[in-house]
């Protein structure tokens, strides 16, 4: 089983600033690595699919990147709306799919 | 528009069966695979099962497996997640969702979700 381990657990910056989330699959999934934000309350969100091809309506503050083991989601500029957990995702192990554990960003 | 509007949810002992629904519009059900994802309180997000568009393959988080059953009728547009052998660690918000169209598999839909419902709560306690 593929294991996807997300870092930091939480986050914490400022409006404005960048954020740099990692996620570090235990083996190679190529680029089959999605990014979701999930906001309190709410129904996960895509962001970000094939690891690096941002979602239908997703701002150009987000993007991802890698492949392999090791992923990076950027958002360049943090807005109030991006304070949320965010998860990253694989399907290697087809036909099973797993969730990383989550980062949350929170504000400083 | 498009949309995933789950039922069936509620409070259940141990040991006792479940039947979540899941209705979908607005987009042609019957070519998409379909999914179940569930998050336990204050905890992530886990993969449950996925069915194939035409309902002809299944398969299970090991989780679930031999407990839960998904199927779907495309004549009425629904999915569902049939729990058996409820525990306690089976309480979770249950989402069904939908995958992309991006990249087409053979199950019906890409490696990544980008329709979810808004979810049901499921309480197994006695």
């Amino acid at each position: 089983e593929i294991v996807l381990t997300q870092s930091p657990a939480t986050l914490s910056l400022s409006p404005g600033e960048r954020a740099t989330l990692s996620c570090r699959a235990s083996q190679s999934v190529s680029s089959y690595l999605a990014w979701y934000q999930q906001k309190v309350g709410q129904a996960p969100r895509l962001l970000i699919h094939a690891a690096s091809n941002r979602a239908t309506g997703i701002p150009a503050r987000f993007s991802g990147s890698g492949s392999g083991t090791d992923f990076t989601l950027t958002i360049s500029s943090l807005e109030p709306e991006d304070f949320a957990v965010y998860y990253c995702q694989q399907r290697s192990n087809w036909p099973t799919w797993t969730f990383g554990q989550g980062t949350k960003v929170e504000i400083k | 528009q498009v949309q995933l509007v789950e039922s069936g949810g509620g409070v259940v002992q141990p040991g006792r069966s479940l039947r979540l629904s899941c209705a979908a519009s607005g987009f042609i059900f019957s070519s998409y695979g379909m999914h179940w994802v569930r998050q336990a309180p204050g905890k992530g997000l886990e993969w449950v099962a996925v069915i194939w568009y035409d309902g002809s393959n299944k398969y299970y988080a090991d989780s679930v497996k031999g407990r839960f059953t998904i199927s779907r009728d495309n004549s009425k547009n629904t999915l569902y997640l049939q729990m058996n052998s409820l525990r306690a660690d089976d309480t979770a918000v249950y989402y069904c969702a939908r995958p992309s169209g991006y990249n087409w598999n053979e199950y019906g839909g890409d490696d990544a979700f980008d329709i979810w419902g808004q979810g049901t709560m499921v309480t197994v306690s006695s």
